[in-house]
């Protein structure tokens, strides 16, 4: 049974950093690209990047590119997203999401569509 | 940026008809090198996940109920389910992963008339 776990909702004041965590079971995590999107309170879906978690090659959107750092740790099979420099309009609910395909060769592309997802993490950004 | 919009934003459907949702994207999705259209949709029931529904316009996800169907090509996509049942009741997104960054539309709220 695949599942993603994510670690607790955070509060933090604007300016600071936040490291979230996404760890996986049921499936072999170097096989499938692992994404992060957000969601604004009462809001849509945006995404943020992905990571490959056989390689640790990343592609971040651009919007966050240079605040955001996706990483991983293989050994325990999960993923990690660390957003620095937090401004109010960061507070949103942050989803890891799994590329749904297995990535043969591992290098590969992802397919670039998610399921399952992470329960998701709510940050809040408030002085 | 691809803009991905949604029409309607709301509707109520009695149990067991049709709703229909419409994606709108502002360039085309299609890839012709592989005819196929690189568009998602997926649903959203309060306090949870988004959960995948569809892939390439018109693929089920393994475990949808076949009242759910992906149609459309190019620029223009519709999701319908074709008999309305409660546990159908959410926001329903569609997606493009056609061009980074890969964006969602704004929302479908479907509920029970």
């Amino acid at each position: 049974h695949v599942q993603l776990v994510q670690s607790g909702a955070e509060v933090k004041k604007p300016g600071a950093s936040v490291k979230v965590s996404c760890k996986t079971s049921g499936y072999t995590f170097t096989g499938f690209y692992m994404h992060w999107v957000r969601q604004a309170p009462g809001q849509g879906l945006e995404w943020m990047g992905w990571i490959n978690p056989y390689s640790g090659g990343t592609n971040y959107a651009q919007k966050f590119q240079g605040r955001v750092a996706m990483t991983r740790d293989t050994s325990i099979s999960t993923a990690y997203m660390e957003l620095s420099r937090l401004r109010s309009d960061d507070t949103a609910v942050y989803y890891c999401a799994r590329d749904d395909i297995y990535q043969e060769p591992l290098t590969s592309l992802p397919k670039n569509w998610f399921d399952p997802w992470g329960q998701g993490n709510l940050f809040n950004v408030s002085s | 940026d691809i803009v991905m919009t949604q029409s309607p934003d709301s509707l109520a459907v009695s149990l067991g008809e049709r709703a229909t949702v419409n994606c709108k994207s502002s360039q085309s999705v299609l890839y012709s090198s592989n005819n196929k259209n690189y568009l998602a949709w997926y649903q959203q029931k309060p306090g949870q996940p988004p959960k995948l529904l569809i892939y390439w316009a018109s693929t089920r996800e393994l475990g949808v109920p076949d009242r759910f169907s992906g149609s459309g090509s190019g620029t223009d996509f519709t999701l319908t389910i074709s008999s309305l049942q409660a546990e159908d009741v959410a926001v329903y997104y569609c997606q493009q992963y056609n061009s980074p960054p890969f964006t969602f539309g704004p929302g479908t709220r479907v509920d029970i008339k």
